[in-house]
């Protein structure tokens, strides 16, 4: 089992829509999360990083479930440039080595 | 450019053949980190320098992979006598690691994409 899931998608959207990805994560000894946003052939970008209380950026919203061990991303009014894969990420250790998800790719049609 | 640079962006190679990358970091960040991704697939840590000491490695660097942080500055990934396996494409990361946070981003180079034929 990989240390972060992720539904790969593709996940079809219309301009607009909202629409929701989802990540579990299984070392509960995790202290510190993130979205990162990866464009074709591009390297990551932090997109958010993701607190326990949830927090807000413009469009997106992070959640974060630490019984559950699962961190969502919520996009309100998706535009075409958020096309992209969508990487959940995770660090468990003192040494800030990431782990990552597979990516969940995200296409916003108009 | 204040970024992360990475030299070469693109490689190819035979198999066989060794090969070094070259990751610049932001110039005050103290951690470097190297990552791998496949196709299809989220980056993979490699390997991470606190400075010029090499603090952890991952099961996936074999011995035939080596890097280097030797001024604590710049660092090389070597890859010695290639495989079509190595095919991917090569993450160097940076951040400036306080103490007792762990929240600090790390910013990507664009990468090294080798293709071994």
């Amino acid at each position: 089992r990989k240390e972060v899931e992720q539904d790969p998608g593709p996940f079809n959207v219309p301009e607009g829509a909202t629409v929701a990805f989802n990540c579990t994560y299984s070392n509960s000894a995790s202290q510190s999360f993130f979205w990162y946003r990866q464009d074709c052939r591009k390297e990551p970008k932090l997109l958010m990083s993701v607190y326990s209380s949830g927090n807000e950026d413009g469009r997106f919203t992070a959640q974060l479930n630490r019984a559950s061990q699962y961190i969502s991303l919520l996009i309100r009014d998706s535009k075409l440039s958020d096309s992209a894969t969508y990487l959940c990420v995770v660090n468990a250790n003192a040494g800030n080595m990431l782990t990552f998800g597979g990516g969940t790719r995200l296409m916003v049609k108009p | 450019d204040t970024g992360v640079s990475q030299d070469p962006r693109h490689k190819i190679t035979k198999r066989g053949q060794n090969v070094t990358f070259r990751c610049d970091p932001i110039s005050e960040h103290n951690r470097l980190y190297w990552y791998r991704q496949t196709l299809g697939q989220g980056p993979e840590f490699l390997t991470y320098f606190q400075n010029e000491a090499q603090l952890e490695k991952s099961r996936l660097l074999s011995d035939r992979f080596s890097a280097e942080r030797p001024k604590g500055s710049f660092s090389t990934l070597e890859i010695q006598r290639t495989e079509q396996g190595d095919s991917a494409m090569y993450l160097c990361a940076s951040i400036l690691r306080l103490a007792g946070n762990n929240q600090e981003t790390q910013y990507f180079g664009p990468g090294t994409r080798l293709l071994v034929l």
